[in-house]
């Protein structure tokens, strides 16, 4: 399978936890995405990388957030101090570079249940 | 801030029939429109998109319908079959600073669709 893998499926940790996850991309990708979706809801993006250059961050990636991608390859979430709030599926996603508007593949996301 | 309006939230229709679901957005700087749809468990899997340039886009069963005036567009499922049961997700995005990627997607809120046989 060639696609975007994401590591854990699923994570459930207790409140004030901290958690990674993991993603890795198309390996020709070059731009990746992290995303998150609460339950009945549109995700929402979190951040996104170019190569290894974490190029923007949405305001709802909070100090609690760190998002890596060392070497431009795979990608690390950690959220620090986990609270019942941040329970959600985390989707990652990459593109290529070719083309602004290259499609968004995405990944089957990590579901985070925070007791 | 819910700057794409996705509508209806749910949706049935028989085999066969014809599914419509809406978008309104609000930011003008908007200009690139893709529908994802999105299977039980899975990630969003990009459907069909459409830029601002063109009123409408048709690729197998599947027509965006974009009105640039009325800041509106829809995704019609012509011939719809139980295999298109899944949730719809709306979504507009603008370049990035560099112009590099429409990455960024701002999603509606989704449109659950249940074919009946």
């Amino acid at each position: 399978d060639t696609g975007v893998s994401q590591d854990p499926r699923h994570k459930i940790t207790k409140r004030g936890q901290n958690v990674t996850f993991r993603c890795d991309p198309i390996s020709e990708h070059n731009r990746l995405y992290w995303y998150r979706q609460t339950l009945g809801q549109g995700p929402e993006f979190l951040t996104y990388f170019q190569n290894e250059a974490q190029l923007e961050k949405s305001r709802l990636l909070s100090d609690r957030f760190s998002a890596e991608r060392p070497k431009g390859s795979f990608s690390t979430l950690e959220i620090q101090r986990t609270e019942q709030g941040d329970s959600a599926m985390y989707l990652c996603a990459s593109s290529s570079s070719q083309g602004a508007n290259s499609p968004l593949h995405f990944g089957n996301g990590t579901r985070l249940t925070v007791t | 801030q819910q700057q794409v309006k996705q509508s209806p939230q749910s949706l049935i229709v028989q085999k066969g029939g014809i599914s419509i679901i809406n978008c309104a957005y609000e930011n003008t700087a908007f200009d690139y429109f893709p529908w994802y749809q999105q299977f039980p468990g899975k990630g969003p899997a990009l459907l069909i998109a459409i830029r601002p340039d063109v009123s409408e886009k048709k690729e197998g069963r599947f027509t965006i319908s974009f009105n640039k005036s009325a800041k509106q567009f829809s995704l019609h499922i012509m011939d719809s079959q139980p295999g298109d049961s899944a949730t719809y997700f709306c979504a507009a995005s603008r370049a990035n600073a560099g112009g590099t990627s429409y990455g960024k997607l701002t999603f509606g809120q989704g449109t659950i669709l249940t074919v009946h046989p």
